[in-house]
């Protein structure tokens, strides 16, 4: 079973430019979130989808944007790239939608690592 | 809100050597907590999970248990190898709704043979 990938695996934009990632999560799974990692902040949520609806977002400007498809593939869009920016983002798949009382594991893929430069 | 202190290191030990990263964490709700692992150019593997106060999660040698009292769960591990060497995760979910990870700075370890 092919675990979650992640498309492009490096990346080098300047200031003001914008980029978009890709995350196709593993067969099944219908829940997508993403993470920012730096070697500052550690690693932040940025938001989770399910069922092409976002329905969770940490605290991250509105250049971070975000959506999912009804294949469940999700992209992630930051817009105005600053030197900040910087990072290795990651995805999480997991199975089912959650609720009170169930646990479902997140399942990472490799990241994608952005440079700004 | 929800947070995770983890002790960040760097931890260098000798192969067979006792392992303990600290974790506490915010006693919001009813999180399930976890510690992840992440070794070079790679993304996130569990290591483990406990869901409920008093639970002990283990896998590959490695346990942790959730301490309610102390809200705590701190990693050990009897005798790492070199093997184990990477950074560690300890990270609570929100409770009622599970998707959302808040992670601690992480802890590098490096096992020397």
């Amino acid at each position: 079973k092919a675990g979650v990938t992640q498309t492009p695996r490096y990346l080098i934009k300047t200031r003001g430019q914008q980029v978009t990632l890709s995350c196709s999560p593993i067969s099944g799974h219908r829940s997508v979130s993403w993470y920012q990692q730096t070697p500052g902040q550690g690693l932040q949520f940025l938001f989770e989808y399910f069922s092409e609806t976002q329905r969770n977002k940490g605290n991250f400007p509105g250049r971070f944007s975000g959506r999912q498809f009804s294949n469940s593939r999700s992209e992630m869009n930051v817009s105005t790239l600053e030197l900040g920016d910087s990072a290795l983002y990651l995805c999480a798949s997991s199975r089912v939608s959650g609720g009170a009382g169930s646990y479902n594991e997140q399942f990472f893929g490799p990241g994608t690592r952005l440079t700004v430069l | 809100g929800d947070s995770v202190t983890q002790m960040e290191g760097p931890v260098t030990l000798s192969e067979e050597a006792f392992l303990t990263i600290n974790c506490t964490y915010t006693a919001t709700g009813y999180p399930s907590l976890f510690w992840y692992v992440q070794y070079p150019g790679e993304g996130l593997q569990l290591l483990l999970k406990a869901t409920k106060a008093d639970d002990k999660g283990s896998n590959k040698g490695f346990e942790a248990t959730y301490r309610k009292e102390t809200t705590s769960f701190h990693l050990e591990k009897g005798s790492v190898q070199v093997s184990d060497s990477a950074v560690y995760f300890c990270a609570r979910d929100s409770g009622g709704s599970n998707y959302k990870l808040t992670f601690g700075k992480g802890t590098l370890l490096t096992v020397n043979p």
